[in-house]
């Protein structure tokens, strides 16, 4: 059974701060892997998406890593803002009980501070 | 403006009445799912469907229905059988299943007195 785990559950950085959120999967038969951001009381906002033959993806200050065969993603956030202050969440799509499915982390809150 | 929409974004019951949440999307995407939100915890799937007029139990189904009738729609009904029916409801669709992003609406949080 596929579980995914995210460490920290919390973190606290100064404005400005470089940082990385991780994200490990027990089975590495994965499809791919979502990393999503959720603000309170909010839906979830898709940030990138890695296909299982792809190393990493970036968007302007992320950049998320995959080493399927080692089970673990990186969340990168350059130059962090208060803006940023979410919960992150980590998900990877495989196949479970023959369908396919997607398994959420329980999330990484990140509080910027100014 | 495409996307996901769900209604309403706060919802409230009396213990022991069914409540049917609304979702709908406009991106033309075949597969729709519904996902449970409690605090602490990771999402879980309800219920996903494929194509129209079919649908699959996901890990958390008992307790809960849905019908697939259009494309656009996929209404997630709570019954008096599901215990513990206060959460954060998020209704997703992906193009088809097989390896694509899934994109999410706003949510329904409902709330059972």
């Amino acid at each position: 059974k596929q579980e995914v785990t995210q460490i920290p559950a919390a973190l606290s950085v100064p404005e400005g701060e470089n940082l990385v959120l991780n994200c490990s999967f027990t089975d590495s038969a994965i499809y791919n892997l979502q990393w999503f951001r959720q603000d309170p009381g909010k839906g979830l906002t898709s940030l990138l998406l890695i296909q299982s033959s792809q190393r990493e993806q970036t968007s302007g200050r992320l950049n998320a890593s995959l080493d399927k065969s080692s089970g673990r993603s990186t969340l990168y956030i350059a130059a962090s803002q208060p803006g940023d202050s979410a919960t992150y969440l980590c998900a990877v799509l495989s196949t479970q009980g023959g369908s396919e499915k997607l398994v959420f982390g329980k999330g990484t809150k990140l509080t910027v501070n100014p | 403006d495409g996307g996901i929409t769900q209604s309403p974004k706060y919802l409230f019951r009396k213990e022991g009445q069914n409540v049917t949440l609304s979702c709908e999307q406009n991106l033309n995407h075949d597969a729709m799912y519904w996902y449970r939100q409690d605090p602490g915890q990771g999402l879980r799937l309800i219920y996903y469907s494929q194509i129209v007029n079919d649908f699959q139990k996901g890990d958390i189904a008992e307790g809960y229905s849905v019908s697939r009738e259009k494309k656009e729609s996929f209404p997630l009904t709570v019954t008096s059988a599901q215990k513990n029916p206060t959460a954060f409801y998020l209704c997703a669709s992906s193009p088809i299943i097989g390896g694509y992003e899934q994109y999410f609406g706003p949510g329904t949080r409902l709330t059972v007195t």
